[in-house]
């Protein structure tokens, strides 16, 4: 069965600091991999995906993931965090027909001054 | 113009009443799913639907019942609420149930006193 594990529950960074947040999956065929990020009180919105093609893909608000399928992980990687990224983001990998978009169980990234 | 919209967004109820949660997507999308997401952040699959049919059921009391009207609208009722079913529901669509990214509403939050 497909599986996503966010080793990070929690992260703080710097403002202007580098942020990666950390994403490894278990899927039986290639993998379509997300990042979702939810804001508090808000619901879900996609930063990005990945389906085939360049393993670097880039995403809204200055986001981008490297997929490595030898170490089965999509990393999250903003340069320089802003304040107004503090939220909860999910990595999220699917779906197949009779399997659900499956998500990790969130990390939140908090930021300060 | 919302993409998927849920209504209500709160919704407080007492124990053992009947509630539903309306969704709807202008997305033209064939799949919508209903998750729940716990006290933890953590998200849930509850149900799946193509075309109007259900494709996924995951272990859900049988007091959760979806419908689907039309492929645009995806409802859940809930019978005889129980204090541990507070959470906040979200509804999503995506194109296809295959490897397409998710769209989601706002999400419910229901409180059971």
């Amino acid at each position: 069965a497909q599986s996503v594990t966010q080793p990070d529950i929690h992260i703080t960074v710097s403002e202007g600091a580098s942020l990666e947040l950390r994403c490894n999956y278990s899927y039986g065929a290639t993998p379509y991999l997300f990042w979702y990020v939810q804001s508090p009180g808000q619901g879900l919105q996609l930063l990005l995906k990945y389906f085939s093609g360049d393993t670097l893909v880039q995403g809204i608000k200055g986001f981008e993931a490297e997929f490595k399928r030898s170490q089965s992980s999509f990393n999250l990687r903003k340069p320089s965090v802003h304040w107004s990224d503090a939220a909860e983001y999910f990595c999220a990998v699917g779906p197949s027909g009779n399997t659900p978009l499956v998500f990790g169980k969130g990390t939140r990234l908090s930021v300060i001054a | 113009d919302t993409a998927v919209s849920q209504t209500p967004k709160y919704l407080v109820t007492q124990m053992g009443n009947d509630k539903s949660i309306k969704c709807e997507q202008n997305l033209g999308h064939d799949t919508m799913y209903w998750y729940k997401q716990d006290s933890k952040k953590f998200l849930k699959i509850m149900f799946s639907y193509n075309n109007k049919e259900l494709i996924i059921n995951e272990t859900v009391p049988n007091r959760f019942s979806p419908k689907s009207p039309d492929k645009a609208h995806l409802n859940l009722h809930i019978n005889s609420l129980e204090l541990g079913d507070s959470a906040v529901y979200f509804c999503a669509s995506s194109q296809s149930a295959l490897n397409t990214e998710a769209f989601f509403g706002q999400g419910t939050r229901l409180t059971v006193v």
